[in-house]
Parts: structure tokens; C-alpha cells; sequence
């Protein structure tokens, strides 16, 4: 097991631009989640998933942004038409929903996006 | 909504010196209540967890424990090493669905 593991590390794009991260999380976990970290500020929720259904949406997660779990195992954020305030590190974080697992997310290096 | 409050940084220590970190929070029910520690360059890890009222998390030295009464969730460690510098978060958890984190706060210590 080699733990909650996201590709790109590092991405610049310009604005305007589409980009998409993916995730791959520890292999026999069923629930992933996406976070927003900007600089000073602790990570913010954006979205989850258990199994391939997406269960929560953030109010963060504006239309541009969509994210997606087909198969129940690795997801992807894609961010359309992206503006420069989407600059962040996105953090992607995987759980068992069941078991004694006192509710301890695992999280990815995360992905650091730069728009310029 | 749900919130948590934890001290503005830096906290800049010396070696071998007590730290605290206060964590407070507001959440209906019983959350859990985390501190995770992001050290530079690498991702956010779990350092310790309480999951009901009176209990106490501890790891690698670090304690806190959970008060209801006072909706607290403090950091302590009674001596700190150079090794502990890094970005700490408090947060909390409802029904296992998203973590609500604190804004961090940064620790140096040097030696």
C-alpha cells in the first residue's frame, strides 16, 4: 500500500485553460474527498465520494468545476475556463466508511496549481 | 455551520520548551476532533484523533484532549524538537463526511 497518491504534483496553466488532476486513493478504500488549500488557510471541503457516487458538493465548487469517480477507484477534478483565483493546492484524501476507523481521512501530496 | 478556531502563528520556541496550541471549535452534536501536521514540502498526516468527550489523542509526544464543557481541543507537548517545526491543524468531523479544518498554525523551533 502505497498510500493517497495525485498527478500531477505541480501544474501552470494560463488562464482560461482546462486542466485535470486525478487521484488514485488506498486501493480498498471506498471514500475520496477533494480539498481546496490557498496559502494561510487550512483546506477547504469541496466534494465526496462514496463509492462512484458523488454524495456532497461544496458551495466552492462552482460550475466550472466537476469531478468525477467511474469505476469507484480513481477520481479526477477538472476545472474549465480556469481564473487566477483557482490558484491552490488540491488535495485529495481517501476513508473506509466502515470498520473502526474513527473517521480518519488519509491525504494524497496534493496537486499545486498556478494560473497565470 | 460548523467551525474551528485555533491560535494565530508563528509560534517560534527553543528547543526542550512546552507547547500549547489552542484549538476551540463549534459543531452541533459529538464531532471528532483531529490534529494533523503538515511538515514542509510533504502532505497533510493524521498526528492524533478523540472521538468523544474526555478523551484524550496522543502521538510522537503530542497529547490533547477533547472537553466538551469548554469546546476545546488543545495541542500539548512538553518538549519540543527542532524535528516538530512544521504547519498544525486542528479539525473536526460529523458522521465521517467532510473534515473542517482550522487555518493552521505555523511552528518553529529552533535549536
Amino acid at each position: 500500500d502505497t498510500g493517497v497518491s495525485q498527478d500531477p504534483r505541480h501544474k501552470i496553466t494560463k488562464r482560461g485553460q482546462n486542466v485535470t488532476f486525478r487521484c488514485d486513493p488506498i486501493s480498498e478504500h471506498n471514500r475520496l474527498y477533494w480539498y481546496r488549500q490557498t496559502l494561510g488557510q487550512g483546506p477547504e471541503f469541496l466534494t465526496y465520494f462514496q463509492n462512484e457516487a458523488q454524495l456532497e458538493k461544496s458551495r466552492l465548487l462552482s460550475d466550472r468545476f466537476s469531478a468525477e469517480r467511474p469505476k469507484g477507484s480513481f477520481s479526477t477534478l477538472e476545472i474549465q475556463r480556469t481564473e487566477q483565483g483557482d490558484s491552490a493546492m488540491y488535495l485529495c484524501a481517501s476513508r473506509h466508511s466502515g470498520g473502526n476507523s474513527y473517521n480518519e481521512q488519509f491525504f494524497g501530496p496534493g496537486t499545486r496549481l498556478t494560473v497565470l | 455551520g460548523d467551525s474551528v478556531t485555533q491560535m494565530e502563528g508563528p509560534v517560534t520556541l527553543s528547543e526542550e520548551a512546552f507547547l500549547t496550541i489552542n484549538c476551540t471549535y463549534t459543531a452541533t452534536g459529538y464531532p471528532s476532533l483531529f490534529w494533523y501536521v503538515q511538515y514542509p514540502g510533504e502532505g497533510l498526516q493524521l498526528l492524533l484523533k478523540a472521538t468523544k468527550a474526555d478523551d484524550k489523542g496522543s502521538n510522537k509526544g503530542f497529547e490533547a484532549t477533547y472537553r466538551k464543557e469548554t469546546t476545546s481541543f488543545h495541542l500539548e507537548k512538553g518538549s519540543v524538537q527542532v524535528s516538530d517545526s512544521a504547519v498544525y491543524f486542528c479539525a473536526l468531523t460529523r458522521s465521517g463526511t467532510a473534515l473542517i479544518f482550522g487555518k493552521g498554525t505555523t511552528l518553529s523551533v529552533s535549536s
